[in-house]
């Protein structure tokens, strides 16, 4: 059975950086069928997606964060990771590190499907 | 940017049917996902490619997407179904999720 765990900074202080790292166990990260995500929950509010990214180190971010993430992938040690810097008390969060599935002979927005395995989540809080 | 709307909450009595919206532009032309979150606990994927259901999952959940509209609809609703409901879409590459609908059943 895929797993996914979340590991990092449980506290992390204002205009610093946020490092995360999602360990992937069950099953090879180098996988052409998927991608790998971050998705972040604020306290008590909704799902927001953060962005993507697949074996090769192609990535996707969501645009309004876009300038603030970094996504990477080490495929030797099945683990991805985000780093989000600048950060303020609003990238208070859970952060969940999931797998996307694909379609790889559906271009377009068709290509991206569903995420089915998710981890527990971190809670990252950001405070001085 | 894109935006997926969903009713912020909902009540249902048990055994009744709830239907649960997601509005965004052109919907019909774009695959509708349907996660659950149990308070706690991470999502699960419900439903996909509009109305697929994966393995696990009761049949007493469904979905269809019609316009700009898409619907979850759970049947027969148990008090196990009482969650957050969100239903998400791709557009242009980007993710995004629906605002969530707390559906609390009494």
């Amino acid at each position: 059975q895929l797993q996914l765990q979340e590991s990092g900074p449980g506290l992390v202080k204002p205009s610093e950086t946020l490092s995360l790292t999602c360990s992937v166990s069950g099953d090879s990260i180098s996988s052409s069928d998927y991608y790998w995500g971050w998705i972040r929950q604020p306290p008590g509010r909704g799902l927001e997606w953060i962005g993507i990214i697949n074996y090769r180190g192609i990535t996707y971010y969501k645009p309004s964060l876009k300038s603030r993430v970094t996504l990477s992938i080490d495929t030797s040690k099945n683990q991805f990771s985000l780093k989000l810097t600048s950060v303020t008390a609003a990238d208070t969060a859970v952060y969940y590190c999931a797998r996307l599935t694909v379609v790889p002979y559906c271009a377009g927005d068709c290509y991206f499907r569903y995420f089915d395995f998710w981890g527990q989540g971190a809670l990252v809080t950001v405070s001085s | 940017s894109y935006e997926l709307t969903q009713t912020p909450s909902m009540s249902v009595s048990p055994g009744q049917t709830a239907s649960i919206t997601c509005s965004g532009d052109n919907l019909r032309n774009k695959y509708i996902f349907w996660y659950q979150q149990k308070s706690g606990q991470s999502p699960v994927l419900l439903i996909y490619e509009d109305n697929k259901r994966p393995s696990g999952i009761p049949e007493r959940f469904s979905g269809s997407n019609s316009g700009n509209t898409a619907t979850l609809t759970i049947s027969g609703t148990q008090s196990v179904d009482e969650a957050d409901y969100f239903c998400q879409a791709w557009d242009s590459s980007t993710g995004v999720f629906g605002t969530g609908t707390k559906v609390t059943v009494l």
